[in-house]
């Protein structure tokens, strides 16, 4: 079975730049979360929705950061524009309806310089 | 608002032995308790979880959680370690019901030494 897909996985940008990432969660999967993941700050929570809708966002960092999902089967994670601090490895992750385990795709590493 | 304290960042164990990873967790009402792998330069894998029922769980890869209510502890446990489980492990919590976040411990860094 295919597990949540993230693409690129690597990306690395200049200051100012648009940057986009993208996810496909497990088919069947509800839930949908973004995670940043740094030294400094650990693992952390940036959003997520349910059945398509956001529910939680208070953990995006600023008005530079907004994410989308169009459709059951897609998400984006926009940064507009990047700085530095945001290099980071972003993870998106699903669960199922009524299970609160989720699982994790492999990541996008972020380089802003 | 919850909280999960994992207070060893790394523990060294040697291959054969025992191994124990701690997390001891802070939430309101009952706890859903989880533990997670990461090997580098990859995504979180789930290990095990705790919702209810027996206070000893079993996971992938002979890993077993124990949830300990009074001493508000969910420690990792497997009676011998390989080299392969070198890794970082996470403890992460949520109060369950509509809440759906989980709020992950910092981390612990398993060395298993040959």
């Amino acid at each position: 079975d295919a597990g949540v897909i993230q693409s690129p996985r690597h990306e690395v940008t200049e200051m100012g730049q648009e940057v986009t990432l993208r996810c496909k969660p497990i088919s069947g999967h509800n839930s949908l979360f973004w995670y940043r993941q740094t030294m400094m700050r650990g693992l952390e929570l940036l959003i997520y929705f349910n059945n398509n809708v956001p529910i939680d966002d208070s953990g995006m960092p600023e008005d530079r950061f907004s994410a989308k999902m169009p459709n059951a089967s897609f998400s984006t994670l926009k940064i507009q524009p990047s700085e530095p601090r945001d290099s980071a490895v972003y993870f998106c992750a699903s669960s199922v309806q009524g299970a609160y385990e989720q699982y994790f795709g492999p990541g996008t590493r972020l380089t802003v310089t | 608002a919850q909280s999960v304290a994992q207070p060893e960042d790394q523990v060294n164990v040697a291959e054969g032995n025992p191994l124990t990873v701690k997390c001891t967790y802070s939430v309101s009402g009952n706890p859903y308790l989880f533990w997670y792998v990461q090997y580098p330069n990859r995504g979180l894998q789930f290990l095990l979880k705790y919702i209810t029922g027996d206070n000893l769980v079993k996971g992938s890869y002979g890993f077993e959680a124990e949830f300990n209510k009074s001493q508000t502890s969910f420690h990792l446990k497997k009676p011998s370690a390989l080299v392969s489980d070198s890794a970082l492990y996470f403890c992460a919590v949520t109060p369950g019901g509509s809440a759906r976040q989980l709020t992950f411990g910092s981390g612990t860094q398993l060395t298993v030494l040959p």
